[in-house]
């Protein structure tokens, strides 16, 4: 149980473009989703949590025009990049919990975003 | 605020021998505890957590962590590594008190060698 996909895995988009990547909880309901950005090597910086049916709370230094996340329902969260940059290629990997007390998080495999 | 230290950016280990990835953390109040493995281009995979209890914790494909809280660390265990757990591990912490964000640790990259 507990499985959280992303879609897609893999995108390359011309700059300017935007860029749409789905994050679904597929046997339980998602009540929060957090999304993140890897580097290379690095950790995972948190962008923004969201929770169904509300709107997201951005990390600090996150444009929250330029990564417009959608929580629409308990197991579907979207990530937006508008007007890609190359400088926005990166890993993006979302994460779910339910409302369960001690719930960890479940993740997503991943999309990895290249803008050209 | 909440931290977590992964002091070791990798660590080699002989397959067939025992291994430690170190983690310590820092929460305002009691802490829930968690590891987290990753392979190449995936995402992270859920190992263990500590919420409350024994002090050992045991986990998936073999590991365990153990809390020690006056040392304010959680390292992670395995008895005898396989080449198949070379990969990125991460520690991560949040405050039992507080909203759900978790802090990850900057991982630490298990290297076995055959």
């Amino acid at each position: 149980g507990a499985v959280v996909s992303q879609h897609p895995s893999r995108v390359i988009c011309k700059s300017g473009t935007s860029v749409k990547i789905e994050c679904r909880s597929l046997d339980f309901q998602a009540t929060t989703m957090f999304w993140y950005r890897q580097f290379p090597k690095q950790s995972l910086m948190l962008m923004a949590t969201s929770n169904e049916g509300s709107k997201a709370t951005y990390e600090q230094g996150v444009e929250k025009d330029k990564f417009l996340i959608n929580h629409a329902s308990l197991t579907l969260s979207t990530l937006t990049v508008t007007s890609a940059h190359p400088e926005d290629s990166s890993f993006y990997i979302c994460s779910a919990s339910s409302s369960q007390p001690h719930s960890e998080q479940y993740f997503g495999p991943g999309t990895r975003l290249t803008v050209t | 605020a909440q931290s977590v230290a992964q002091p070791e950016d990798q660590v080699n280990v002989a397959e067939g021998n025992p291994l430690t990835v170190k983690c310590t953390y820092s929460v305002s109040g009691n802490p829930y505890l968690f590891w987290y493995v990753q392979y190449p281009n995936r995402g992270l995979q859920f190992l263990l957590k500590y919420i409350t209890g024994d002090n050992l914790v045991k986990g998936s494909y073999g590991f365990e962590a153990e809390f020690n809280k006056s040392q304010t660390s959680f390292h992670l265990k395995k008895p005898s590594a396989l080449v198949s757990d070379s990969a990125l591990y991460f520690c991560a912490v949040r405050d039992v008190e507080g909203y759900q964000k978790v802090t990850f640790g900057t991982g630490t990259k298990l290297q076995v060698i055959p």
